[in-house]
This record gives C-alpha cells, sequence and structure tokens, in this order.
C-alpha cells in the first residue's frame, strides 16, 4: 500500500529564505508523487508532479522538487519565499484506483 | 488545466436534514470522482470513489447510507449528507479523472457546518 509521511507539520522562514518541505513516500510500485497547496478554505492547487519522467520536476510559483528513489523523499523547495507562499502543504501519492493518499500537511509560515 | 466545479462553497444546514454537494467537470468528461473530507487542523481522506454509471465504492468507516453519492453523467457527481448531524461538519472535496489521465483536478471544496 502506498503512503506518504511528511516531516513537520509546521514550518517557519524569512521573506527571502529557502523553502524545504520534506516528503517521504512508501509504495510497492514506481509512484505517481504530487505536491498540492490548499489556501484557508479553498480547495487544493497542484504545484507539480512526479510521473516517472525527469526527476527534478518544476512547478508553479517557483516551486520543485526531486524524486530520489534511493532516500524514497520527494521534497519540495523554493529558493527564496514569498508572503504570498504561506498556506497548507500536502504532498501525496497516487492510489491504486487513482485516488490520491496524503499527507498530513505542513503549514508554512513566512515571517517578514 | 481542466476545471471542476463544486457547490456551494458553503453550506449551514439544521441537524438532520440533507444537504447535497455537486461537483462538475467542466471541460472534461470524468470517468471517476473522487470524494474526501477533510476535518479542521487535519489531512484530506478519501471517503468514496464513484465511476461514471456504477456504484461509488466506500473507503471502510464510511457510512453508504449516510452519505449518497451518485455519478449518473460524465460532467456530475453529487454527494448528498443525510440526517446530518454536528460531527458531519466538515470541508467536503471532490476531485475528477478523465480517461487515461494522471491527474485529478479538484473543486474548490464545500464548507458544510450542521447546527
Amino acid at each position: 500500500a502506498q503512503s506518504v509521511t511528511q516531516l513537520g507539520s509546521h514550518v517557519s522562514v524569512s521573506e527571502g529564505a529557502l523553502v524545504l518541505l520534506r516528503c517521504n513516500y512508501s509504495s510497492s510500485v514506481p509512484p505517481y508523487l504530487f505536491w498540492y497547496v490548499q489556501y484557508p478554505n479553498q480547495g487544493l492547487q497542484l504545484l507539480l508532479k512526479y510521473t516517472s519522467a525527469a526527476t527534478l520536476v518544476k512547478g508553479i510559483n517557483g516551486f520543485e522538487a526531486e524524486f530520489k528513489k534511493s532516500e524514497t523523499s520527494f521534497h519540495l523547495t523554493k529558493p527564496s519565499a514569498h508572503m504570498s507562499d504561506a498556506a497548507e502543504y500536502f504532498c501525496a501519492v497516487a492510489g491504486s484506483q487513482g485516488n490520491l493518499i496524503f499527507g498530513k500537511g505542513t503549514k508554512l509560515s513566512v515571517k517578514p | 488545466g481542466a476545471v471542476v466545479s463544486q457547490h456551494p462553497s458553503r453550506v449551514i444546514c439544521k441537524s438532520g436534514t440533507s444537504v447535497k454537494i455537486e461537483c462538475r467537470s467542466l471541460d472534461f468528461q470524468a470517468t471517476t470522482m473522487f470524494w474526501y473530507r477533510q476535518f479542521p487542523k487535519q489531512s484530506l481522506m478519501l471517503m468514496a470513489t464513484s465511476n461514471e454509471g456504477s456504484k461509488a465504492t466506500y473507503e471502510q468507516g464510511v457510512e453508504k447510507d449516510k452519505f449518497l453519492i451518485n455519478h449518473a453523467s460524465l460532467t456530475l457527481s453529487t454527494l448528498t449528507v443525510t440526517s446530518a448531524h454536528p460531527e458531519d461538519s466538515s470541508f467536503y472535496i471532490c476531485s475528477a479523472r478523465g480517461l487515461h489521465v494522471t491527474e485529478a483536478f479538484f473543486g474548490q471544496g464545500t464548507r458544510l457546518t450542521v447546527v
């Protein structure tokens, strides 16, 4: 069965600093992995996805993630945080039915 | 990306009444729709999966008689919360996926409050 674990329920960075949100996956088959962002009381917006092509995936808003099979990781990074990046971020892996299995989420705070 | 519209965005209902939430794929045919529930400060949990024209498959612990799902067309799925109770208050989100597509697109979510 597939699962993802997000390390750190809350991450706080200063504006302009590096953003690193951690996600480790468990999957018995080659995984499809996703990162989503959720603003308060809103739905989910796809940031990026890994579907077994390039291991370094570039997404929207300057985010990127690198698939590392040896570490079973898919960490999300952004070189320089903006205030508008403050939100909840979810890592997810595709399930066998095409559904998504989500991590518990990481709340990102950006300090001025 | 494709657009999925979910309605209503917010609803408040009295305990014991039923509420219907609609999920529409606006520019593609959604062969599969997923319904998730998100309690405050928690992650999204899959409630059920529905394929067009078939009965929904419910996850363990989700009452199928309480959460009625209909997916009668390739562009519309509905979730009806029957005899709602305050503990059903949650954020419900649908997602829709087309055939041979790896990505599922999410609706905006519905905040249900049962008073």
